[in-house]
């Protein structure tokens, strides 16, 4: 089974509204972190947002809000007032387990934010 | 946030030399380091997990004789494509776990082409 998935490929969003980027997880493991990256056309993957999964609140950094449900296994993006650069690949990405094990990532969601 | 830089950025080769890729921690230390490769418009995928120290665990199906790596010290972890061939043209990028979260942060990444 997949360990992350992510089931939009493609998304369009108009500049300055919000969009959510979906994120499905499956581990057994009690411990583990939730992370999403950004990898503009460029290359470069960009950390954007970490989840723990004993944390209670849910995490934000910014225009990044990320909504962590536990119980249905899902950890979705939201970004808030979308700009032209947020155009790019979004990865959702997961750790089980210890803090130097691997992560698993998922497909990608290609965001193209429209003026 | 910490620093990862990746060198060469970009390398073409002819079929049958050996490529050598460096990832370095700029403003910490990484016991661990990770190494993927990325073909266009996919996903991530872990080929090996870099240890100081010790050897490389590498993932199922990447040939450890082929994808050597060396991590030489705590900031540098090389991998050299021997031998290289044009299907083994790719992106590869370099990643390393960083405190609290040990979320990781990646270098900028390699194009590699083999004619």
């Amino acid at each position: 089974a997949q360990k992350i998935t992510q089931t939009q490929p493609g998304m369009f969003v108009q500049e300055k509204e919000a969009v959510t980027l979906d994120c499905t997880y499956d581990t057994s493991d009690q411990s583990y972190g939730l992370f999403w990256y950004k990898q503009p056309s460029s290359g470069e993957m960009i950390f954007l947002i970490y989840q723990g999964s004993y944390d209670e609140q849910n995490a934000t950094e910014g225009r990044y809000s990320l909504n962590f449900q536990k119980a249905r296994k899902s950890a979705n993006l939201v970004i808030s007032a979308s700009q032209l650069g947020d155009s790019a690949m979004y990865f959702c990405a997961m750790r089980e387990g210890g803090n130097f094990n691997k992560f698993y990532f998922g497909s990608g969601t290609k965001l193209n934010v429209k003026p | 946030g910490a620093v990862v830089s990746q060198h060469p950025s970009r390398v073409i080769c002819k079929s049958g030399t050996s490529v050598k890729i460096e990832c370095r921690s700029l403003d910490f230390q990484a016991t661990t380091m990770f190494w993927y490769r990325q073909f266009p418009k996919q996903s991530l995928m872990l080929m090996a997990t870099s240890n100081e120290g010790s050897k490389a665990t590498y993932e199922q199906g990447v040939e450890k004789d082929k994808f050597l790596i060396n991590h030489a010290s705590l900031t540098l972890s090389t991998l050299t494509v021997t031998s290289a061939h044009p299907e083994d043209s790719s992106f590869y990028i370099c990643s390393a776990p960083v405190p609290p979260h040990n979320e990781q942060f990646f270098g900028p990444g390699t194009r590699l082409t083999v004619l």
